[in-house]
């Protein structure tokens, strides 16, 4: 049963680009969690989806970014018109039952806006 | 501003010391802490959580401490090996919420061991 996927782990896009960020779940899974990373900080609740729902998005900013979790296929973070500001490390979890202190995180992405 | 903290960014501890990591939360709301490990270029990795109505647990070799009145909790690694070498947080969960609440995470504290 392989854990959390993401892809890619490492992304490097010009300031103005957009980023596609991918996150399989364990099998089984319908929630998904996203959550950013600073450096030297802890992570940052962005956004909760369950197929084909946004639960929560309290914590993703309102503009340039958005995500989704379709019916067929991973989950997708988007973030349009990158900035220096949105480098950081950008890591997904699942969960079976809704409960996000149950889920299992993914290695991340680590995105570089240069 | 963040509701939970750490008091100490890096902690450096001897191979076979017990390592002792601290954190502050002071929203009272919160009942339930988890602890994770993240090591370099990975996720964080549950370690052992405690909920508000427990002050003490055990697991396997870390013992996780609550301290209601202070708010504070912390992370016990006993006979520390190289492999607990790692950023530790604590997070917090106002189970209130319910499944729409989300993870408040503390910014971290770095346990370095020498062999």
């Amino acid at each position: 049963n392989a854990g959390v996927m993401q892809n890619p782990r490492h992304l490097v896009r010009r300031r103005g680009q957009e980023a596609r960020l991918r996150c399989s779940p364990m099998k089984g899974h319908s929630h998904v969690y996203w959550y950013r990373q600073l450096p030297e900080e802890g992570l940052k609740f962005m956004v909760y989806l369950q197929k084909e729902n946004i639960i929560d998005e309290s914590g993703m900013p309102k503009e340039r970014f958005s995500a989704e979790f379709p019916k067929e296929g991973p989950s997708i973070l988007r973030i349009q018109q990158v900035v220096r500001g949105d480098s950081a490390a950008y890591f997904c979890a699942s969960s079976n039952n809704g409960q996000n202190t149950e889920a299992f995180f993914g290695q991340g992405t680590r995105l570089t806006v240069v | 501003g963040e509701s939970v903290g750490l008091h100490l960014p890096t902690l450096s501890v001897q191979e076979g010391d017990n390592s002792i990591i601290n954190c502050a939360y002071s929203n009272s709301a919160s009942d339930y802490f988890i602890w994770y490990k993240q090591e370099s270029g990975k996720g964080p990795q549950f370690i052992i959580d405690i909920r508000s109505n427990m002050d003490k647990r055990q697991g396997q070799r870390v013992t996780v401490l609550l301290n209601k009145t202070v708010k504070h909790l912390s992370l016990q690694i006993a006979a520390t090996q190289p492999g607990d070498s790692a950023v530790y947080f604590c997070a917090e969960y106002p189970l209130d919420r319910g499944s729409q609440g989300n993870l408040i995470f503390g910014k971290g504290t770095k346990l370095s061991v020498k062999p």
